[in-house]
């Protein structure tokens, strides 16, 4: 398997302009999840999603984010318009269903980043 | 509600020398606590998780981390550590069930002197 795949791996914009970032989640992993790292606040959690059902948005910052996933190999994070505070590290990361806690099959897998400066 | 520290925000270590990097959790319940290593411009990668039973987990690469649920600890330690092993190393404790919503550490970044 390829692994968690994301793009772009670097993406510089200046500031008022649309950002879209992609995940492709491994294959048969039906949860996805989108974090973000920034030396401020470190890894934090934006959105996740069960089998394409966005579960928990809470901590998307702002109405400015949006995140969809219209099939269960693809989801993508969007900003708009982009502010230069919204420079950071962006991972996806997918995990499969069942197994239950004790056979620790629902185990994050991380792609490598897509790495926003805004200017 | 959860949190993790990782009190030291740097170690450096020469290789060869045993390692130890601190993790404190707040969690109320029984914690599923996890390891992560990330590489320089790389994704996080899993060394080790616990989420129950023996409190001596092993992990990839030759890692160990032992619960202490007296101590709400789960520090990660190596006996002899190679160059290889400078990165930036992550605490992490599970919100719940879903095992994929995490609450991290700050991280500990790891630098090996030949």
């Amino acid at each position: 398997d390829a692994g968690v795949i994301q793009s772009p791996r670097h993406e510089v914009t200046e500031m008022g302009q649309e950002v879209t970032l992609r995940c492709k989640p491994i294959s048969g992993h039906d949860y996805l999840f989108w974090y973000r790292q920034t030396m401020m606040r470190g890894l934090e959690l934006l959105i996740y999603f069960n089998n394409n059902v966005p579960i928990d948005d809470s901590g998307m910052p702002e109405d400015r984010f949006s995140a969809k996933m219209p099939n269960a190999s693809f989801s993508t994070l969007k900003i708009q318009p982009s502010e230069p505070r919204d420079s950071a590290v962006y991972f996806c990361a997918s995990s499969p269903l069942g197994g239950g806690v004790r056979s620790g099959a629902n185990v994050l897998t991380f792609g490598a980043g897509s790495r926003l400066t805004v200017l | 509600a959860q949190s993790v520290t990782q009190p030291d925000i740097h170690i450096t270590v020469s290789e060869g020398a045993s390692l130890e990097l601190r993790c404190n959790y707040s969690y109320g319940a029984t914690p599923y606590l996890f390891w992560y290593v990330q590489s320089p411009g790389q994704g996080l990668q899993l060394l080790l998780k616990y989420f129950s039973g023996d409190t001596l987990v092993q992990g990839i690469k030759g890692f160990e981390a032992e619960f202490k649920r007296s101590q709400s600890s789960f520090n990660l330690r190596k006996p002899s550590v190679h160059w290889s092993d400078a990165a930036e190393y992550f605490c992490a404790v599970a919100r719940g069930s879903t095992l994929g919503r995490l609450y991290f550490g700050r991280g500990t970044q790891l630098t090996v002197w030949p």
